[in-house]
């Protein structure tokens, strides 16, 4: 069964710095992986998604994220944090098979220090 | 383009009553997604349909919960008689019916039950 781990319930990262947050997944097959960010108030949005190809993917507000199939892995990066960066952060693991649902991780929490 | 809609944004009701929650999923998406959000559990996927036909809804909490899709543009989660521990962020998304297609999230519903 497919199953998605954030190892980190909460990070505090200073304004400025570079954040990492840790994404794991158990999938049998090649899967499809995103990231999502959520505000205070507010619903789940699409940071980016990984299919297939370059391994190292671009997303939106300067994120990126990088898939390691030996680790099963599929971490978020930014190399610089905005104190609007602050949120919960969502990985998700799908099957690829049509019409079925994303297994989404239990979300990470950023705040940023000034 | 518009999003995911869903209404009301807040609600307040006292415990017994019949709630009705309602999603417009984006247009031309064929999978919903109907999803329940607290600080102790996360966030649960409660059911997903596939052109309008439930597919799963094993995360249905409890027969109090029923949802129905009675066409492609249209969905309500209903809760009765209504419970204190359903107060939650009720959440709604849409995607395309191919699998590796992202999801598509509405702002929530903030349910609280007194």
């Amino acid at each position: 069964a497919q199953s998605v781990t954030q190892p980190d319930i909460h990070i505090t990262v200073s304004e400025g710095a570079s954040l990492e947050l840790r994404c794991n997944y158990s999938y049998g097959a090649t899967p499809y992986l995103f990231w999502y960010v959520q505000s205070p108030g507010q619903g789940l949005q699409l940071l980016l998604k990984y299919f297939s190809g370059d391994t190292l993917v671009q997303g939106i507000k300067g994120f990126e994220a990088e898939f390691k199939r030996s680790q099963s892995s599929f971490n978020l990066r930014k190399p610089s944090v905005h104190w609007s960066d602050a949120a919960e952060y969502f990985c998700a693991v799908g099957a690829g098979q049509a019409g079925t649902a994303l297994i989404f991780g239990k979300g990470t929490t950023l705040s940023v220090s000034s | 383009d518009a999003g995911v809609i869903q209404s009301p944004r807040h609600e307040v009701t006292e415990m017994g009553q019949e709630v009705t929650l309602r999603c417009k999923p984006i247009s031309g998406h064929n999978s919903l997604f109907w999803y329940r959000q607290t600080m102790m559990r996360g966030l649960e996927l409660l059911i997903y349909f596939n052109n309008n036909v439930p597919i799963d809804d094993s995360g249905m909490p409890e027969d109090r919960f029923s949802a129905k899709m009675p066409n492609a543009s249209f969905s309500t989660l209903k809760i009765q008689p209504s419970e204190p521990r359903d107060s939650a962020v009720y959440f709604c998304a849409s995607s395309l019916l191919s699998g590796n297609q992202p999801q598509h999230f509405g702002d929530g519903t903030r349910l609280s039950i007194l």
